[in-house]
């Protein structure tokens, strides 16, 4: 079962435009939001990270807004370039003493043409 | 480069075999993750372990273990192998504190079962 929701499962996306991935949990534990970055033949790495305790965190032409009364997530990339083609994760964890047993969504594939 | 190594890259291995991942975390990160992705079922969390202990298990197979000796290298051992145990095997790594929550990736381990 799939804790946390990702849609879409891919999209395209000409050079300069907005890529937005949105994503969904249940668990009202989660309290730690990060996005990971996958890039063919590495392994994930994280984006950017955001606590319930702000509803947007912007990190140069990546934004995460959250809304926590809707339990929902979402990484917007501004200006998508072609090296931001890559697959997208979100994730959520609850925060735990040596703990960060973080659920994955199922991924977002990223292609950005020029 | 993440500083977490994994051995082998690539393993194929026929079904009904045993295999054991390797992986070294980071220096002076205290705990170990396993992941298992596959393309349908995204990034699944196995296993954590943490200066030695296990801390937290996800949905592993009970043909699945793993450890973490006192050097904090881990071993994932997979047996009795079967087709659908084709992945790629993650291994991540934390500090282990409550104040951080990024993981760090290794590249992965492909296993290909015939």
């Amino acid at each position: 079962q799939q804790q946390v929701k990702q849609s879409p499962q891919s999209l395209i996306v000409q050079k300069g435009g907005i890529s937005i991935i949105n994503c969904a949990y249940e668990n009202t534990a989660f309290d730690y939001f990060p996005w990971y970055q996958q890039f063919p033949g590495k392994g994930p790495a994280l984006l950017i990270a955001i606590r319930p305790d702000v509803s947007e965190k912007k990190e140069g032409r990546f934004t995460i807004s959250f809304n926590k009364s809707a339990k929902q997530f979402s990484l917007h990339i501004m200006d998508s370039q072609p090296g931001d083609s890559a697959t997208y994760f979100c994730a959520a964890s609850p925060q735990g003493r040596n703990d960060y047993k973080l659920s994955f969504g199922a991924g977002t594939t990223v292609t950005v043409r020029a | 480069d993440s500083g977490v190594t994994q051995t082998p890259k690539h393993l194929i291995t026929a079904t009904g075999q045993r295999v054991t991942l390797r992986c070294s975390p980071r220096s002076g990160d205290l705990s170990v993750y396993w992941y298992q992705q596959s393309l349908d079922q995204g990034l699944q969390f196995l296993i954590q372990y943490y200066n030695g202990e296990e801390r937290a298990k996800g949905n592993i197979l009970e043909r699945f273990s793993a450890q973490q000796f006192p050097d904090l290298h881990s071993e994932l051992n997979l047996s009795s192998l079967e087709l659908g145990d084709s992945a790629l095997y993650f291994c991540a790594s934390s500090v282990g504190g409550a104040n951080t929550g990024e993981l760090f990736f290794g590249e992965g381990s492909r296993l290909t079962v015939l």
